[in-house]
């Protein structure tokens, strides 16, 4: 079955400050999504990548697959108390089974 | 429309006791899926289905059934509920398969059921 292993498991930062999370694949991703749930909720999408070197933004997030397509990061410029809350990678290797990664569990500390 | 509906949303039950977490979409999904996830965890799929009639094992399935008899309902159904079941049971549907989808296809998810088994 596809792994992923997200890092950090959790990161607290500073309001204002940058910060990365990476999402590793053991198999080539075919289209990789990113999600966030806010404590105690359900999974909003963020965005989702198709193509190696792919890179999309949505406000202060940006998301990249690189050129292997084994790998996914997650870049938040200037957080916010907003962003706070747990990140998800998932990945569809066979075209049946959407799996999810470990989490990063992010807080911002205002 | 409604999208993915999850009942109950909260439920205690007893060791050895049983239940069936309901969930209905009201999209014509094909895929759905069931999730589980546990505190400060990622999500696990527990079991998933491509269509009416047609069921598969995920990565943690032990201890759930599941049954697709029509395209709107997935029930998941624990059969002598342990503790290590104690989790947050989120179900999802899409489209068609997220791989080969045209456009972007996400999942759409309940709101999760909160199961306590004590």
């Amino acid at each position: 079955s596809q792994e992923l292993e997200q890092s950090p498991q959790s990161l607290i930062v500073q309001e204002g400050k940058n910060l990365t999370i990476n999402c590793t694949s053991s198999k080539t991703l075919y289209g990789l999504y990113w999600y966030k749930q806010k404590y105690g909720e359900g999974l909003i999408f963020l965005m989702m990548l198709q193509k190696g070197g792919e890179e999309k933004s949505h406000e202060k997030i940006t998301a990249k697959l690189d050129e292997k397509k084994q790998q996914s990061s997650l870049h938040i410029t200037a957080s916010q108390p907003s962003h706070a809350g747990i990140y998800l990678c998932g990945a569809d290797p066979t075209g049946n089974q959407f799996y999810f990664g470990t989490g990063t569990s992010l807080t911002v500390i205002p | 429309n409604a999208g993915v509906t999850q009942t109950p949303k909260f439920r205690i039950l007893k060791i050895g006791q049983s239940m069936t977490l309901q969930c209905t979409q009201d999209m014509n999904h094909n895929y759905m899926y069931w999730y589980r996830q546990d505190p400060g965890m990622g999500l696990k799929l527990i079991y998933y289905s491509v269509g009416a009639g047609i069921t598969d094992k995920g990565e943690v399935p032990n201890g759930y059934n599941v049954s697709r008899s029509t395209t709107e309902d997935f029930p998941l159904r624990l059969e002598l509920a342990a503790p290590s079941q104690t989790s947050v049971y989120f179900c999802a549907s899409s489209y068609s398969s997220l791989v080969t989808a045209s456009y972007n296809s996400p999942l759409h998810f309940g709101n999760g059921t909160r199961l306590t088994v004590t």
